[in-house]
């Protein structure tokens, strides 16, 4: 397994600010994902962070409103662009570590309330 | 028809019961199989993950896959208020990507 720590753990932000959220792995990983999660929803996979190369979107999600980066093996960043509250979620962080299986970890999220 | 399936519950079992809890999947190219666990507030906690067909047992918790009806279940024996939780299945499709279903929300009664 791996441990994956996410800063902040929680924000209430205002509309149409940006806020940056930080994802750190104590081991290099292959994969690194950042997924929300509504209250009482599943989760929602936005985007696969790519080392040294523009992240994968899903469809609805896009670069200009969720940019990411991700410098090396094990820190990725999330930020949630000009913000509304519909942006009010939970992000997480989650990692598959190496070895060919297809294992995958989340980080402890970071709670968004956009007022 | 969603890629991953479960009902959504709540599933309510007496303490010390066996609960069972279900997925179906559309993917026939699937090759893992995940369940995670997911208390309120809290990010989900990978908890058992089969490849196989068949049962794998950790514990008292026992997944088990059925590749050509396309369902994979977890069965927690002796159930405890601490497995209250909601249960996220989860398959690796044949696209490289993890496909999560909705959960199940699980309720141990004392």
């Amino acid at each position: 397994s791996a441990v994956i720590s996410q800063k902040p753990s929680r924000d209430i932000c205002q509309r149409g600010t940006s806020l940056t959220i930080q994802c750190q792995v104590d081991s290099q990983v292959t994969m690194m994902f950042w997924y929300r999660q509504q209250p009482g929803q599943s989760l929602t996979l936005i985007a696969t962070a790519n080392q040294g190369s523009e992240a994968t979107y899903e469809s609805g999600f896009v670069i200009d409103k969720f940019p990411i980066s991700r410098p090396n093996l094990t820190f990725s960043t999330l930020t949630v662009s000009n913000m509304s509250p519909e942006d009010s979620s939970i992000y997480l962080c989650s990692v598959v570590t190496s070895g060919g299986s297809w294992e995958q970890y989340f980080g402890p999220g970071t709670r968004l309330t956009v007022t | 028809q969603k890629e991953v399936e479960q009902n959504s519950g709540p599933l309510s079992v007496p303490e010390g019961a066996i609960a069972s809890l279900n997925c179906t999947y559309s993917d026939r190219g699937s090759q893992s199989f995940f369940w995670y666990r997911q208390y309120s507030g809290k990010s989900p906690e990978l908890i058992m993950f089969i490849y196989s067909n068949g049962d794998k047992e950790d514990g008292r918790f026992t997944a088990q896959l059925n590749k050509a009806s396309q369902y994979v279940s977890l069965l927690i024996r002796d159930s405890q208020p601490s497995d209250s939780a909601t249960y996220l299945c989860a398959v690796g499709s044949s696209a490289s990507k993890i496909i999560f279903g909705s959960g199940t929300r699980l309720s141990i009664r004392p």
